[in-house]
């Protein structure tokens, strides 16, 4: 079981906004920065947001991030079926001990 | 931007010692401000954090699997590696290397992973 809770699974249409939520508690989100990652199948995960809301080069601003309190959640708009993956939001648990959810997959219906 | 390349046996007998590498290309694992970790992710399922290495030989390992890992780095191979003792079934998975950053929790290089199976 995961330390960071994010829903199995959530679905939308092309075009439309998606919001994948991943909670935590004072110990891990709420005293650090949260990323966030997009994982194809068969393949590694990547870096997609960090430091809550930055995206590194190359990422789309379709994809942003947030954070409030024990919470964070990333948010995408205008839905393309190349977003279909698992997405994993993670942090630290005191220093430096990364944690990871549980993975969210996104289908585009 | 760096690369990073896992090799290990992809076959491991249960109690034995899983054993892999991670060399990073185009890149230093002197870097004063990342750390290098391996992370894993059994089929099918999420990911968990292994442990971490800084370039100076200090360690960081979860809780959880703390007393049958240890890391190591070489500076000079750009390598960093890992052993796991008493592997069971519980322990097949996808095992990645990783950059990690040390200002903020963000893993921003990936190895492209590579399968160990516990079995006998």
């Amino acid at each position: 079981q995961s330390v960071l809770t994010q829903p199995p699974s959530v679905s939308a249409a092309p075009g439309q906004k998606v919001t994948i939520s991943c909670s935590g508690t004072s110990s891990n989100i709420g005293n650090n920065y949260v990323s966030w990652y997009q994982q194809f199948p068969g393949t590694a995960p990547k870096l997609l947001i960090y430091e809550n809301n930055k995206r590194p080069s190359g990422i789309p601003d379709r994809f942003s991030g947030s954070k409030s309190g024990t919470s964070a959640t990333l948010a995408i708009t205008g839905l393309q079926t190349g977003d279909e993956a698992d997405y994993y939001c993670g942090t630290w648990d005191g220093s430096l001990s990364s944690i990871f959810g549980g993975g969210t997959k996104l289908t585009v219906l | 931007q760096p690369q990073l390349q896992e090799s290990g046996p992809g076959l491991v007998k249960p109690s034995e010692t899983l054993s892999l590498s991670c060399t990073v290309f185009a890149g230093s694992v002197s870097l004063s401000t990342y750390y290098w970790g391996w992370i894993r992710q059994p089929p099918g399922q999420g990911l968990e954090w292994i442990g971490s290495v800084f370039h100076t030989g200090s360690t960081y390992y979860n809780p959880s699997l703390r007393g049958r890992v240890t890391m190591s780095v070489d500076t000079s191979k750009d390598q960093f590696s890992l052993n796991l003792t008493s592997v069971t079934a519980a322990d097949t998975a996808f095992y990645y290397c990783a950059r990690l950053r040390s200002w903020e929790p963000g893993i921003d290089y990936w190895g492209q992973g590579t399968l160990v199976t516990v079995s006998s």
